[in-house]
């Protein structure tokens, strides 16, 4: 069983489309993250959600709003898409009780491209 | 700032010889340290980390890291490199006390291991 899995693999589309992008655990974590991996395949988180509120929210546009119904899935909606916004974004949970320390499970990553 | 240096972009080994990945850290108080693995087209998985205890630590695929303080460093090896092990390494930490899930990476290490 897949432990943390992301919808779509690949998602390509024209410039000011609005997106999203699923993630799903199924490990019980109750920490989810978002990251992006630019070109250079430099990693850079941009939201962390715990139990389904917002703790990290790094200098990220608000064209992104991260979603999460529950704490199994943490959904991002990317609106008005920009050429810069294509990138692989990786979705990670995590269950920072003691002794786990941030050990994070990453998804397969989603490779968007804005043509 | 707080930051995490990987001063190599590519390492070359030779299948069977001895490897390193150099990972030095800049945070404030003591560190948690991480280590990750990207294979071609997949996310990061979990290799190893250092929380507290003894410097020299061991992971998955028979990677191990040695913890220095003074040297603020954190650097990867393994004894006998695998052709396998060909991939993109980061190194991650997260200060202590920082925000929850608040790892920073590495710009990543490409590790090519020739037969």
């Amino acid at each position: 069983d897949t432990a943390v899995s992301q919808t779509p693999k690949y998602l390509v589309t024209q410039m000011g489309n609005d997106k999203s992008i699923k993630c799903e655990q199924n490990l019980g974590h109750d920490t989810m993250y978002w990251y992006k991996q630019d070109s250079k395949k430099f990693l850079k988180i941009m939201f962390s959600y715990n139990n389904k509120e917002l703790i990290i929210n790094e200098t990220v546009p608000n064209r992104f709003s991260p979603k999460s119904p529950d704490k199994a899935h943490l959904n991002l909606h990317i609106n008005s898409l920009e050429l810069g916004d294509s990138a692989v974004y990786f979705c990670a949970s995590s269950q920072p009780t003691s002794g786990s320390w941030d050990t994070q499970y990453f998804g397969p990553g989603t490779r968007l491209t804005v043509l | 700032a707080q930051s995490v240096a990987q001063p190599e972009d590519q390492v070359n080994v030779a299948e069977g010889n001895p490897l390193t990945v150099k990972c030095t850290y800049s945070v404030s108080g003591n560190p948690y340290l991480f280590w990750y693995v990207q294979y071609p087209n997949r996310g990061l998985q979990f290799l190893l980390k250092y929380i507290t205890g003894d410097n020299l630590v061991k992971g998955s695929y028979g990677f191990e890291a040695e913890f220095n303080k003074s040297q603020t460093s954190f650097h990867l090896k393994k004894p006998s490199a695998l052709v396998s092990d060909s991939a993109l390494y980061f190194c991650a930490v997260r200060p202590h006390g920082g925000s929850q899930g608040n790892l920073i990476f590495g710009k990543g290490t490409k590790l090519s291991v020739k037969p």
